[in-house]
């Protein structure tokens, strides 16, 4: 079966940094996705990787390990506004996203 | 009309009644998608469409059905409401390029009693 991993829940204080884990088992793949969903509203696109490697935008960063079916997303100068449930998503070898179940991130000030 | 709008925002919904969540996108995306999130779960597929005139199933299809009878339109229906089908729905698109992610409307929640 396919199968996303992500840690339920994590707590983080104002200012430092983060690293938000996803592990993977999938039928082929041909991307990652990170999306960012505030309580009450939809998803939005983070981030994509497809290549292994460190793909950096602004305080977000993206890895992706392809071999070990393994990904981080890196938040740095966490700010309040950043608590959110961060969700990873794979792209089968239908191209159908397969969507783990989400990471809470609590921002303590 | 910018990105997705899906309608109803939230419903009320008595057992065994029929329902449509609407959902609209102005962005010229072939794939248009359905999903449920239920608390603890990740987004699960109901039903997608890869470009107009084509759907097909996704992981959790049954008691729904789909229509895309043009690009902007992606009509999702529930025959016969049941409790299990309380959820948020969220209706999304993508374009076709590879690193395009998905946009999302800002969802229906449904409720069925």
């Amino acid at each position: 079966g396919q199968n996303i991993d992500q840690p339920t829940e994590m707590t983080a204080t104002e200012g430092a940094i983060v690293q938000i884990n996803c592990t993977y088992q999938t039928s082929g793949f041909n991307g990652l996705f990170w999306y960012q969903q505030h309580a009450g509203e939809a998803p939005t696109f983070l981030s994509y990787n497809v290549l292994d490697g460190l793909e950096e935008k602004g305080r977000f960063s993206s890895f992706l390990s392809r071999s070990k079916g393994y990904s981080y997303l890196l938040l740095k100068e966490l700010q309040m506004k950043d608590s959110a449930s961060y969700l990873c998503a794979v792209r089968d070898s239908n191209y159908q996203l397969i969507w783990g179940a989400g990471t809470k991130l609590i921002i303590k000030p | 009309i910018a990105g997705i709008t899906q309608a109803p925002t939230s419903q009320i919904l008595a057992a065994g009644r029929r329902m449509t969540l609407r959902c609209t996108q102005d962005m010229r995306h072939n794939a248009m998608y359905w999903y449920r999130q239920d608390l603890g779960l990740g987004l699960r597929l109901i039903h997608y469409s890869n470009t107009a005139g084509t759907t097909g199933k996704g992981e959790v299809p049954d008691g729904y059905s789909v229509s895309r009878a043009n690009t902007d339109d992606f009509p999702l229906t529930l025959a016969s409401a049941v409790p299990s089908q309380t959820s948020v729905y969220f209706c999304a698109s993508s374009d076709s390029g590879e690193g395009h992610g998905y946009t999302f409307g800002s969802g229906t929640r449904l409720t069925v009693v």
